[in-house]
């Protein structure tokens, strides 16, 4: 079973800077399999990036993912107000399983 | 645009069982696969099962494999997580989601239901 590990556990940040999540896979995967959700408190889960990299409908373009093998990233280029919130990455494996990983918690510091 | 209304939570326990029905709207029901995922109380997201569009195929997560059972009424539009031999550790908000379209992520997700495991 591939476990997902990210890092840091929790981010303070202030508005405008800049935002570098990571998701570390326990063994290497494909990065077609790889996506990141934002949740805020009281809320569903958003689906931000998948494919590691491709941006969901209506994500605006501030969030980028990258990475390959087992290190991937979610950016935040600027920090807006409404981008504190928790992320998740998450993975889709064989048997099939889908795991995600404890979550990043990014708040304003 | 698309909506997945959950229903059927509720405190039940232990040992009970509960049905969770998923009420989908705006795509067309009837060629997705869908997902549950659960979230317990201040903790992180965890899948719980997967059916095919047609329902020819489930997938359970280990902690609820034997207990739960997932099915899809395709003329109704809705999903529906049958919840047997409830544990404390079921205790969570249940999130109904649409597949992408390749089985790999969740595009959409429903406001969740709250199933409370207690006596």
């Amino acid at each position: 079973e591939i476990v997902l590990t990210q890092s840091p556990g929790t981010l303070s940040l202030s508005p405008g800077e800049r935002a570098t999540l990571s998701c570390r896979a326990s063994q290497t995967v494909s990065s077609s399999y790889l996506a990141w959700y934002q949740q805020k408190p009281g809320q569903a889960p958003r689906l931000l990036i998948y494919g590691a990299s491709s941006r969901a409908t209506g994500i605006p373009d501030r969030f980028s993912g990258s990475g390959s093998g087992t290190d991937f990233t979610l950016t935040i280029s600027r920090l807006e107000p409404e981008d504190f919130a928790v992320y998740y990455c998450q993975l889709y494996g064989s048997s099939p399983t889908w795991t995600f990983g404890q979550g990043t918690k990014v708040e304003i510091k | 645009q698309v909506q997945l209304v959950e229903s059927g939570g509720g405190v039940v326990q232990p040992g009970g069982s509960l049905r969770l029905s998923c009420a989908a709207s705006g795509f067309i029901f009837s060629t997705f696969a869908m997902h549950w995922v659960r979230q317990a109380p201040g903790k992180g997201l965890e899948w719980v099962a997967f059916i095919r569009y047609d329902g020819s195929d489930k997938y359970y997560a280990d902690s609820v494999n034997g207990r739960f059972t997932l099915s899809r009424d395709n003329s109704k539009n809705t999903l529906y997580l049958q919840m047997n031999s409830l544990r404390a550790e079921d205790t969570a908000v249940y999130y109904c989601a649409k597949d992408h379209g390749n089985w790999k992520y969740f595009d959409s997700w429903g406001q969740g239901t709250l199933v409370t495991v207690s006596s």
